[in-house]
């Protein structure tokens, strides 16, 4: 299996625009996150789903954050519109048992 | 909610033994985990501990005291290939999600 996929693994964009981080989780696995990476906050989890339904999502920022996941096999994390303050390195990891695979990340520099 | 309190950096020698500790709160806990990242690199699984006591694999074993809310990571025979972020991780609350300590970043020197 190739591990978690993420795209694009690297992404500048200005203030105010739209940003799609996409992610596609190791096949047969049911949980999904998202988390956010800074120095300042350290891995934050942003959101879980479980069989492609949320289920906590109480780490995501604020409305501008909304993630989805139509299928077992996608997700995305969608930042509308993005702030400097949203640069980061955010990861997607999808879970077998105990133990969580984490993707390479997207790093996102917002301008 | 959940917190966990790890040491921020440790530096070791080559070859010696280096104990990382993780503190946690939580409620509802299922396990305690720990992650390695090297820098500009993604975590990666180490170990979990579910129950009380210390599991080993290879030159790195993980223990847990639940009563005491700590655990710990202890690395043997350190490389410099071990210099890298080490992560207490627990999986707790309601709704089984697992977060992450703040990191210790481990160095080791020749």
């Amino acid at each position: 299996d190739a591990g978690v996929i993420q795209s694009p693994r690297h992404e500048v964009t200005e203030m105010g625009q739209e940003v799609t981080l996409r992610c596609k989780p190791i096949s047969g696995h049911n949980s999904l996150f998202w988390y956010r990476q800074t120095m300042m906050r350290g891995l934050e989890l942003l959101i879980y789903f479980n069989n492609n339904v949320p289920i906590d999502d109480s780490g995501m920022p604020e409305d501008r954050f909304s993630a989805k996941m139509p299928n077992a096999s996608f997700s995305t994390l969608k930042i509308q519109p993005s702030e400097p303050r949203d640069s980061a390195v955010y990861f997607c990891a999808s879970r077998e048992g105990y133990e969580q695979f984490f993707g390479p990340g997207t790093r996102l520099t917002v301008l | 909610g959940q917190s966990l309190e790890q040491p921020s950096e440790v530096t070791a020698v080559e070859g010696a033994i280096v104990q990382i500790n993780c503190t946690y709160q939580t409620s509802g806990f299922y396990g305690l985990s720990w992650y390695q990242q090297h820098d500009g690199g993604a975590p990666t699984f180490l170990s979990y501990n579910a129950l009380d006591g210390l599991e080993e694999t290879g030159r790195f074993s993980s223990f847990l005291s639940r009563s005491d809310s700590y655990g710990y990571l202890l690395l043997q025979e350190l490389q410099m290939k071990d210099s890298a972020s080490y992560f207490c991780a627990v999986r707790g609350g309601a709704t089984n999600k697992l977060i992450f300590g703040t990191g210790t970043l481990l160095a080791v020197q020749p």
